[in-house]
């Protein structure tokens, strides 16, 4: 099983530019989650989804769009980038959200912002 | 609410020394508590959860955690640190029931020193 994947590695946009970033799990999951890491803020959640065709706002999700059209994916859209959404960026997966079922992460995605 | 708060954003220890890693939660009902590791470049990989019971936890690589009710603590320990344990460790908590939020402290940096 590859876990979870992410699309592309890295990434260089012109503020104003889109881009959609592209998860994949295949460990069947329910529930699927996009973070960002900053450095010295730990990692702080987008958005989630808790199912096929299911999106929820996180901490911090102005700026982005997300959409679960099928089970296994889960995308992340930048529509109008700006230099303040530079980060690195990881999707995470869980089987359900309770009790002690942990997330699995992907390697995450390098985005600079320009 | 939840929250974790990791002391120290900074460790440095020496090959061989023991290694001490603090995580404080705060949970209004009784959490799960998780210690990932992330290398260089990488994703989050899961070192060890607390669920319910046995309260010293072991996990992959030689590490340990001991859950402290009364302390609200979660430290992270190593009895001898190698070169290979350089990373940056994150404390998380989830409070159970149907949420479906992993909260995340900020993130400790361990240098090892040869």
């Amino acid at each position: 099983n590859a876990g979870v994947t992410q699309t592309p590695k890295f990434r260089v946009l012109k503020t104003g530019q889109s881009m959609t970033l592209l998860c994949a799990q295949d460990m069947n999951h329910e529930y699927m989650y996009w973070y960002r890491q900053d450095p010295g803020m730990g990692l702080r959640l987008i958005h989630y989804s808790v199912g096929e065709g299911t999106t929820a706002k996180g901490e911090v999700p102005d700026g982005y769009n997300v959409s679960r059209l099928k089970k296994q994916n889960f995308l992340l859209g930048l529509e109008s980038a700006a230099p303040s959404q530079t980060s690195v960026y990881f999707c995470a997966s869980s089987y359900k959200p309770t009790g002690p079922n942990e997330q699995f992460f992907g390697p995450g995605t390098r985005l600079t912002v320009l | 609410a939840q929250s974790v708060t990791q002391l120290g954003s900074h460790v440095s220890v020496s090959e061989g020394a023991l290694v001490l890693l603090r995580c404080n939660y705060s949970s209004s009902v009784p959490p799960y508590l998780f210690w990932y590791v992330q290398y260089p470049n990488q994703g989050l990989q899961l070192l060890l959860k607390y669920t319910t019971g046995a309260t010293l936890v072991k996990g992959i690589n030689g590490f340990e955690a001991e859950f402290k009710k009364s302390e609200t603590s979660f430290h992270l320990t190593k009895p001898s640190a190698h070169m290979s344990d350089a990373a940056e460790y994150f404390c998380a908590v989830n409070s159970g029931g149907s949420n479906y939020k992993l909260t995340f402290g900020k993130g400790t940096l361990l240098t090892v020193n040869p």
